[in-house]
């Protein structure tokens, strides 16, 4: 079993919708959380990045992260199609350098 | 500019050939990092360093080397390529939050 585990998609989604994509993981010592955006054929990008359990929103995206259920979750409101592209959800165990662990990716296509 | 720099970032070679990968980063972060990505198989931790004397092996360090020749540059080398070293290569850095940022990447194919 992955450490972590990430629907890899596709998901396609009319423009305007919300968007949900979500990640499980393993490992209960993870703390710190993170959300990357990949376009086709680029560098992940960083997103989000949160500590423990809560939300934290920056313009039209929502961090959430449930530490009771292993699961963690980045919303997107009023999805354009820029917005397409594949999503890795990744985390560790503490900051500074320590292992991060990426999840495969989840493709997401946001249709004019 | 972009704070990390990644050369070639398109290259062909042949098995047994050896292949270097350089990495530049203007972010003044100590930390650097290695990665291969191949579908399905997500984001694999090659080499990192937390500075220019301190060099780590990652998950699958075997087949590859690296060289940190200052702060900012870190090249990652394949000594006689395989087939199976195709792939996506990307370099990185990270803040002091353990956050991470990516180059580019180089796509590699050996045949």
């Amino acid at each position: 079993q992955k450490e972590v585990e990430q629907d890899p998609g596709p998901l396609s989604v009319p423009e305007g919708a919300i968007v949900s994509l979500n990640c499980t993981y393993s490992n209960s010592a993870f703390q710190y959380f993170m959300w990357y955006r990949q376009y086709s054929r680029k560098g992940p990008e960083l997103l989000m990045y949160t500590y423990s359990s809560g939300n934290k929103e920056d313009g039209r995206f929502t961090a959430q992260v449930d530490k009771s259920s292993k699961y963690i979750s980045l919303f997107i409101r009023d999805s354009q199609p820029s917005d397409s592209a594949t999503y890795l959800c990744a985390m560790s165990v503490s900051g500074g350098y320590q292992k991060v662990t990426f999840g495969t990716g989840t493709k997401l296509q946001v249709i004019p | 500019d972009a704070d990390v720099t990644q050369t070639p970032r398109n290259r062909i070679t042949k098995t047994g050939k050896r292949i270097m990968l350089e990495c530049s980063q203007t972010k003044g972060h100590d930390r650097m990092y290695w990665y291969r990505q191949d579908p399905g198989l997500g984001l694999q931790l090659i080499y990192y360093s937390f500075d220019v004397k301190d060099i780590n092996k990652g998950e699958i360090s075997d087949g590859y080397s690296v060289s940190r020749q200052a702060q900012a540059k870190f090249s990652l080398s394949l000594e006689s390529a395989i087939p199976n070293q195709t792939a996506l290569y990307f370099c990185a850095t990270s803040g002091e939050r353990g956050e991470q940022y990516f180059g580019p990447g180089t796509r590699l194919t050996v045949t």
